[in-house]
């Protein structure tokens, strides 16, 4: 079975301190797919980035990092000098070959403080 | 961009009644899911569809269908609305073109109350 679990349900940081949500994941499949994404208070979810299993390269885009490790099917992800505009509730999302839905984690509240 | 909608931010609705929750999608999307998102627990799958006229059962379809009638609509359908059934409902829509599992693009969110 399929299983994304974020172990953080809430962090609170103050601004410019760097924060890293966990996330890891169990799957049979040897291809899947990995995603993060954000919720801010308005409700919508946002799409931050998706990794293929057989990609493993750390991504960096601006402050958000993804450090990929099949070793401890973790897909972390840490933001660098936090901001107000991050507070957000984040969720990690697994999908496997067969390209059904998304399995959710149960989110990381982040609040970050001025 | 693409653009997903809902047919409602908000909506109240009365124990037994049937409702309807529609979503839009405006980028020719052959897959589109409906999630249902409730505090601690995260967006559960309710049901998904890959072309018109065809649905997938998630896991946690009882007390929901759905319709698929045209392309850009997928339709969640409360038969007889229960309190348990007060959420935050997300519809998503992807596209098959670029891989069965690539990103899922969500809507703004109903939050239905059954009272």
């Amino acid at each position: 079975a399929q299983k994304v679990t974020q172990a953080q349900t809430e962090i609170s940081v103050v601004e410019k301190e760097d924060v890293t949500l966990d996330c890891v994941y169990e799957t049979r499949d040897t291809t899947y797919y990995l995603f993060w994404y954000k919720q801010p208070p308005s409700g919508e979810l946002v799409f931050l980035i998706r990794r293929n299993s057989f990609d493993e390269q750390n991504e960096i885009s601006g402050r958000y990092s993804w450090n990929f490790q099949k070793s401890t099917s973790s897909f972390n992800f840490t933001i660098t000098a936090s901001q107000v505009v991050d507070s957000a509730v984040y969720f990690c999302a697994l999908s496997g070959q067969a390209g059904t839905a998304l399995i959710f984690g149960k989110g990381t509240t982040l609040s970050v403080s001025s | 961009d693409v653009k997903v909608t809902q047919s409602s931010r908000y909506l109240v609705k009365r124990t037994g009644e049937k409702v309807f929750l529609e979503c839009v999608q405006d980028m020719d999307h052959e897959n589109m899911f409906w999630y249902r998102q409730d505090p601690g627990l995260g967006l559960r799958l309710i049901y998904f569809s890959y072309d018109v006229k065809m649905k997938e059962k998630g896991d946690i379809p009882e007390g929901y269908s759905v319709s698929r009638e045209k392309k850009e609509r997928f339709s969640l359908i409360l038969e007889s609305a229960s309190t348990n059934q007060t959420s935050m409902y997300l519809c998503a829509s992807s596209s098959r073109d670029r891989g069965p599992s690539y990103e899922q693009y969500f809507g703004p969110g109903t939050r239905l109350t059954v009272t």
